[in-house]
């Protein structure tokens, strides 16, 4: 059973405007939320995170808010550029789990237009 | 930085040989981990280990088989290669509870 789900494979924004990316989980023990970027044939890169005891982290043009009531996170890009383009995973890490084993998403692949 | 380093980007095996992917990371990690990734199935885990010479099972370990006789290096090792291990193979590394760094992967073809 999915406990991270991303449940859009692919979103498609024109550039300048915004990207919402969405992320829903289920299992309430997750403590912390992380989102990755992967560019085909690369390793994921981490690009942000949130502790559950937030609500919102930004970090330049991107933002992770967290609702922890409906189990939901989404991250927020502005604006949106080409090099955004990119497979996005969310991840999860469970409170007192296996250091530092997370549980990832299937990814969301955002294409930015010119 | 820290430097995650999968030994090969790409690697052609045939059905039935046996294969050995390494990872080396230089930032003193404790825990290493190997993923695969399949289009629309995502970072799947193979295995992980949280010191020299433990190993613990992810969620797909049926298959595969992993050594660690130094905290810097961890391998992942393919018994008898078949054509359904076909992926894009990611090592990481992390500290504790943080975040992980992954290395840049390696695209295996099984034939």
């Amino acid at each position: 059973d999915q406990q991270v789900k991303q449940n859009s494979p692919s979103l498609s924004v024109q550039e300048g405007r915004i990207s919402i990316l969405n992320c829903d989980y289920t299992n309430s023990m997750f403590d912390y939320f992380l989102w990755y970027k992967k560019y085909p044939a690369e390793g994921p890169t981490f690009l942000i995170s949130i502790s559950s005891i937030k609500d919102k982290n930004e970090d330049g043009r991107f933002t992770v808010f967290l609702n922890k009531s409906a189990k939901h996170l989404s991250l927020h890009i502005v604006p949106s550029q080409p090099g955004d383009s990119a497979v996005y995973f969310c991840a999860a890490r469970t409170q007192g789990g296996s250091q530092g084993n997370l549980i990832f998403g299937k990814g969301t692949k955002l294409s930015v237009k010119p | 930085d820290v430097k995650v380093t999968q030994s090969s980007r790409y690697l052609v095996k045939r059905t039935g040989e046996k294969v050995f992917l390494e990872c080396v990371q230089d930032m003193d990690h404790e825990n290493m981990f190997w993923y695969r990734q399949d289009p629309g199935l995502g970072l799947r885990l193979i295995y992980f280990s949280y010191d020299v010479k433990m190993k613990e099972k992810g969620d797909i370990p049926e298959g595969y088989s992993v050594s660690r006789e130094k905290k810097e290096r961890f391998s992942l090792i393919l018994e008898s290669a078949s054509t359904n291990q076909t992926s894009m193979y990611l090592c990481a590394s992390s500290w504790g509870g943080e975040k992980l760094f992954f290395g840049s992967g390696t695209q295996l073809s099984v034939l």
